[in-house]
């Protein structure tokens, strides 16, 4: 079956300071990856995703994550951390089935001090 | 704003009793994908319907069910409500077609509280 970790309940970085959040998955087959992002009562927005080809994937907002097929991994990275940034970031694989539904971790939220 | 509307915003019931949940998905969607999110259990995935037919369950309570109308919105029905119940309850949906299948457009949710 297919899971995600993600380290990290809390990070907490400064304006301006690179953001890194870290996912790893666990897939039988080649999956595709998500990073979605929710802000305090609302719904789960799409940041980026990988499905196939280039494996550095450029989202919104400045984030790119980039697919390590040899360490399973997907992290989520940003240059310079806005405070506008600070919510909850998950990170979801699909197993390719019929369904194509998210499996997510557990989410990790984005401390930004000024 | 995704396009996904979920009616209602919040719900506060008792416990034994039934509430549904409405979801309209994107013009031209045709899956619709419900998730329930908790503290404890985190973004659980519960069904997913397509085109009016179930096409995938996932954790569901047999006290919950689910369907989807012809005109592609969806109804959540939880019954016998548990304490436990209470959570955030998500509507997705998705575009059929190869470009687009993989990805899915959020509603804002229907929080419900059962005391």
């Amino acid at each position: 079956a297919q899971s995600v970790t993600q380290l990290g309940s809390h990070v907490s970085v400064s304006e301006g300071a690179l953001v890194l959040l870290r996912c790893n998955y666990s897939s039988s087959v080649p999956p595709y990856l998500f990073w979605y992002v929710q802000y305090p009562n609302q719904g789960l927005q799409l940041l980026l995703k990988y499905t196939t080809g280039a494996t550095l994937v450029k989202g919104i907002n400045g984030f790119e994550a980039e697919f390590k097929k040899s360490e399973t991994s997907f992290h989520l990275t940003k240059p310079s951390a806005h405070m506008s940034d600070a919510a909850e970031y998950f990170c979801a694989v699909s197993d390719g089935d019929s369904s194509y539904k998210l499996i997510f971790g557990s989410g990790t939220r984005l401390l930004v001090r000024p | 704003d995704s396009g996904v509307t979920q009616t209602p915003k919040h719900l506060i019931t008792a416990t034994g009793q039934r509430v549904t949940l409405r979801c309209s998905p994107r013009s031209g969607d045709l899956s619709v994908y419900w998730y329930q999110q908790s503290l404890d259990q985190g973004l659980q995935f519960l069904i997913q319907y397509y085109n009016g037919e179930e096409r995938a369950k996932g954790n569901i309570l047999e006290r919950f069910s689910a369907q989807q109308f012809p005109d592609l919105h969806s109804e959540l029905n939880l019954s016998s409500l548990e304490l436990g119940d209470s959570a955030l309850y998500f509507c997705a949906s998705s575009v059929a077609s190869d470009r687009r299948l993989y990805e899915q457009y959020f509603g804002p949710g229907t929080r419900l509280t059962v005391t």
